[in-house]
């Protein structure tokens, strides 16, 4: 079965602090692999994503991150932490050959930031 | 720019009412979904429609029916809300060409009192 492990449930760093998310996705197939953030009060927003090709993928607001299949992971990085990154980011996993466009969520990675 | 949209930020219910949560996206999406969203548990699915009158059940559905009768709405109805449905409710829309990218609403907070 499909499943997405965040192993860090909260996350503190300091302002300008290079910052990483960790991810790590049960998959049988070649999955498309996703990270979303959702700042307080509001719904999820789409950070970046995986389908193939390059492992490395860059997405907004400065994040990128790197698809090691060795490894089932997926993990979030970004060079220097901005106040505004303060959030919850959520990895996910879809289905590569579905016919639906279904998502499996972790359990989310709270980040605070210190000044 | 892609708008979903959910009828209310905050909703107070009591135990045994019947509650609808409505959810309309604009950019004429085919895929439309309904998550919850509990501390340490993340988004789990509840329902999602693929196309108008067309549901198929997600993770949780027990307690929980959908409404699809217009492309751009989609419905979530407790039939008889009871404590332990007091969540976060998201609702979530997706064209069919971009596999996995999903474009949320702003969420319900619903509590049952």
């Amino acid at each position: 079965a499909q499943s997405v492990t965040q192993p860090d449930i909260h996350i503190t760093v300091s302002e300008g602090a290079s910052l990483e998310l960790r991810c790590n996705y049960s998959y049988g197939a070649t999955p498309y692999l996703f990270w979303y953030v959702q700042s307080p009060g509001q719904g999820l927003q789409l950070l970046l994503k995986y389908f193939s090709g390059d492992t490395l993928v860059q997405g907004i607001k400065g994040f990128e991150a790197e698809f090691k299949r060795s490894q089932s992971s997926f993990n979030l990085r970004k060079p220097s932490v901005h106040w505004s990154d303060a959030a919850e980011y959520f990895c996910a996993v879809g289905a590569a050959g579905g016919a639906t466009n279904k998502l499996i969520f972790g359990t989310g990675t709270l980040l605070a930031v210190q000044p | 720019d892609v708008k979903v949209t959910q009828s209310s930020r905050y909703l107070v219910k009591r135990t045994g009412e019947k509650v609808f949560l409505e959810c309309v996206q604009d950019m004429d999406h085919e895929n439309m979904f309904w998550y919850r969203q509990d501390p340490g548990l993340g988004l789990r699915l509840i329902y999602f429609s693929y196309d108008v009158k067309m549901k198929e059940k997600g993770d949780i559905p027990e307690g929980y029916s959908v409404s699809r009768e217009k492309k751009e709405r989609f419905s979530l109805i407790l039939e008889s809300a009871s404590t332990n449905q007091t969540s976060m409710y998201l609702c979530a829309s997706s064209p069919t060409g971009k596999k996995g990218t999903q474009y949320f609403g702003p969420g319900t907070r619903l509590t049952v009192l």
